[in-house]
């Protein structure tokens, strides 16, 4: 079955503790990407991989880091997370025009 | 890049109504145009595209349809039921390996 998966589903965490939610896809899909999602905002995008070890900056990626080792993985990384970081994050993978989300994950930081 | 915005932001219909949500985009180059629904609690899933060489396209109760040179795509929902309510996002891409830009999203509610 096509899927993507991201891990944790629920996370609550301290400022400033580094946190890393993983994601994974087996669809063989060379683009992928991370969305942030907040009341009002809709779905904004914080870094985006067209390839393994090629990734690029959104529209919201200060404060995050991702990295993409292998063409599966595309893990996002908060350094020093802060409250303003509390959202709900979703992971996708896409080929040529769908686009696949994992089942997000809900971080919150206090 | 590109931008996309999405009218309304909430939409209330009773039940058999019809739905209509908006979008446009800045981007002369995208030609790859989705809708998502994403129901409470749930990931966003695809439920229609259309590309660029096409003008219309339906799906049982829902269709789009496109208008390259005015730059603006739009949702229809037939026959709205409760099972509709959810929020839809609409998107804009240049079909390929490129990067969706979405709309804010559209809070539509079917009041039985």
């Amino acid at each position: 079955e096509a899927q993507v998966t991201q891990n944790p589903r629920y996370l609550i965490t301290v400022t400033g503790k580094k946190l890393t939610v993983t994601c994974s896809q087996n669809m063989n899909h060379e683009y992928m990407s991370w969305y942030r999602q907040d009341p009002g905002l809709g779905l904004r995008q914080i870094y985006y991989s067209m390839n393994v070890e090629v990734t690029d900056k959104g529209d919201v990626p200060e404060g995050y880091k991702v990295s993409r080792k292998e063409k599966r993985n595309f893990p996002l990384i908060l350094e020093s997370p802060s409250p303003n970081q509390t959202s709900l994050y979703f992971c996708a993978s896409k080929g040529l025009t769908e686009a696949f989300f994992g089942q997000g994950t809900r971080l919150t930081v206090v | 890049g590109e931008n996309v915005e999405q009218h309304p932001s909430t939409l209330s219909v009773q039940e058999g109504d019809s739905a209509v949500i908006k979008c446009t985009y800045s981007d002369s180059a995208s030609n790859y145009f989705p809708w998502y629904k994403q129901e409470l609690g749930k990931r966003p899933q695809l439920i229609i595209d259309i590309r660029s060489n096409v003008g219309e396209k339906k799906d049982q109760r829902i269709a789009v349809t496109l208008n390259k040179t005015a730059k603006h795509f739009s949702l229809h929902i037939t026959e709205t039921q409760p099972e509709d309510s959810a929020v839809y996002f609409c998107a804009a891409s240049y079909s390929g390996y490129s990067t969706l830009t979405f709309g804010k999203g559209t809070m539509l509610l079917v009041s039985p």
